[in-house]
């Protein structure tokens, strides 16, 4: 079964506007990802936020973690057509050895 | 530096046929795994490897074997395909707490 479940399944903005993807999980977790990945292609690790962080920035991404509300988001600013992709959350959990467990995804829609 | 690189990138079986799909990275990274992603379901775990000899099963693993007998290869067999396996495969590489490097995938049908 899934782990995450992304909110909303499809998100249409223009250029320019902030996009927000929001990730909820059911277990306990070690780290939390985020991966985009292009129409026909492979997936590209975007960011990985730590259980004891709260916050994270990698240029125009920003990524929040409530590990109490077992939920996560990630904010795209000024948004350009080449963000269009669809964007996952995975939970990383060490019990013996590593798994990472992906969530459903968002399907993201820049338009000029 | 290639990263890690999937062959085929397409593949038609027949229903009872069957075939490897190759995995190889050049990150000599211990833990390797492949998923298959299916329309409207992510990325699911089919099995894991955390280094040469050792490896173990995912959350999708029925009608798939592995085995690691090289730090860089991970190759995923199917023993006779079915037409539920049609999907898109991906393998991925890291080391624990990193993010996971992706190869391109194999579009695998079974007819």
């Amino acid at each position: 079964s899934q782990q995450g479940e992304e909110d909303p399944q499809a998100l249409s903005i223009q250029e320019g506007e902030n996009a927000t993807m929001n990730c909820s999980y059911k277990t306990s977790i070690n780290n939390l990802q985020w991966y985009r990945q292009n129409s026909g292609r492979g997936l590209v690790h975007l960011i990985l936020i730590r259980s004891n962080e709260r916050e994270k920035h990698s240029g125009r991404l920003r990524v929040t973690l409530d590990t109490s509300k077992k939920s996560s988001s990630l904010l795209i600013t000024a948004s350009r057509a080449a963000d269009t992709a669809s964007y996952f959350c995975a939970t990383e959990r060490y019990t013996g050895f590593q798994k990472l467990v992906f969530g459903t995804g968002t399907r993201l829609l820049v338009s000029p | 530096n290639a990263g890690v690189t999937q062959t085929p990138k397409f593949q038609v079986l027949k229903t009872g046929q069957s075939m490897t799909l190759q995995c190889a990275q050049d990150m000599n990274h211990e833990y390797m795994s492949w998923y298959r992603q299916d329309p409207g379901m992510g990325l699911r775990l089919i099995h894991y490897s955390v280094g040469a000899g050792i490896t173990d099963q995912g959350e999708v693993p029925n009608g798939y074997n592995v085995s690691r007998s090289t730090t860089e290869d991970f190759p995923l067999r199917l023993l006779s395909a079915a037409p539920s396996q049609t999907s898109v495969y991906f393998c991925a590489t890291s080391a624990q707490g990193s993010g996971y490097t992706f190869g391109s995938g194999t579009r695998l049908t079974v007819v």
